[in-house]
């Protein structure tokens, strides 16, 4: 069964318009760790970001926020004012306490933003 | 620094022959993970190994995938016998440290069956 799940398969916005990304997880486990990566057209996947599931501050970082709340088991990510340089596909992942190493993956939301 | 490298960054095989995938991780990461991408499944898990330990093998798909760390630096990941299912993008990463840390991830080995 699917643990992460990203709705949103593609969005495209225009410059300078926000854009959130949906990311719903779903596990048993008191502690795990969300994460969310970006994958430019390039290939390379990008670490944006980790979070365990004892802290739900949401956090900033330039123009990328995350909001976390384990009542509806989300963890979504709003890139505000976006840019051309955003576009990508953009991946969710969760890590459960039996298997740290092993990342589970959405299926990506594609980030297409135009000028 | 060096980041994760992999070779070679394409490979196209005939149904049936063996390959030989590598991945060079950062210098200094004890952990290190195999991903594939494909199109109708997504960003799996294969295996990863950290120091070690015993590597943990649960997202290998069949017994014709194998993986191997020698001297906990660079690792082959394997594959028997393929078949054209196999074709995908072969993910390399590395951690620093406990595995909870963020995964470096390489360029990846796109390879094709036909």
């Amino acid at each position: 069964a699917q643990k992460v799940t990203q709705a949103q398969t593609e969005i495209s916005v225009v410059e300078k318009e926000d854009v959130t990304l949906d990311c719903v997880y779903e596990t048993r486990d008191t502690t795990y760790y969300l994460f969310w990566y970006k994958q430019p057209p390039s290939g390379e996947l990008v670490f944006l970001i980790r979070r365990n599931s004892f802290d739900e501050q949401n956090e900033i970082s330039g123009r990328y926020s995350w909001n976390f709340q384990k009542s509806t088991s989300s963890f979504n990510f709003t890139i505000t004012a976006s840019q051309v340089v955003d576009s990508a596909v953009y991946f969710c992942a969760l890590s459960e306490v039996d298997s740290w190493g092993k990342l589970q993956f959405g299926a990506g939301t594609q980030v297409v933003v135009t000028p | 620094g060096a980041g994760v490298s992999q070779s070679p960054s394409n490979k196209v095989t005939e149904k049936g022959k063996d390959v030989e995938l590598r991945c060079d991780p950062i210098s200094g990461h004890t952990a290190l993970y195999w991903y594939r991408q494909s199109l109708g499944q997504g960003l799996e898990f294969l295996i990863y190994f950290q120091g070690n330990s015993a590597p943990d093998k649960s997202g290998l798909p069949s017994d014709r995938f194998s993986a191997e760390r020698t001297g906990g630096s660079v690792s082959t990941l394997t594959i028997q016998r393929t078949q054209q299912e196999d074709s995908a993008v072969y993910l390399c990463a590395s951690s620093f440290g406990a595995s909870l840390n963020e995964q470096y991830f390489g360029p990846g080995t796109r390879l094709t069956v036909t």
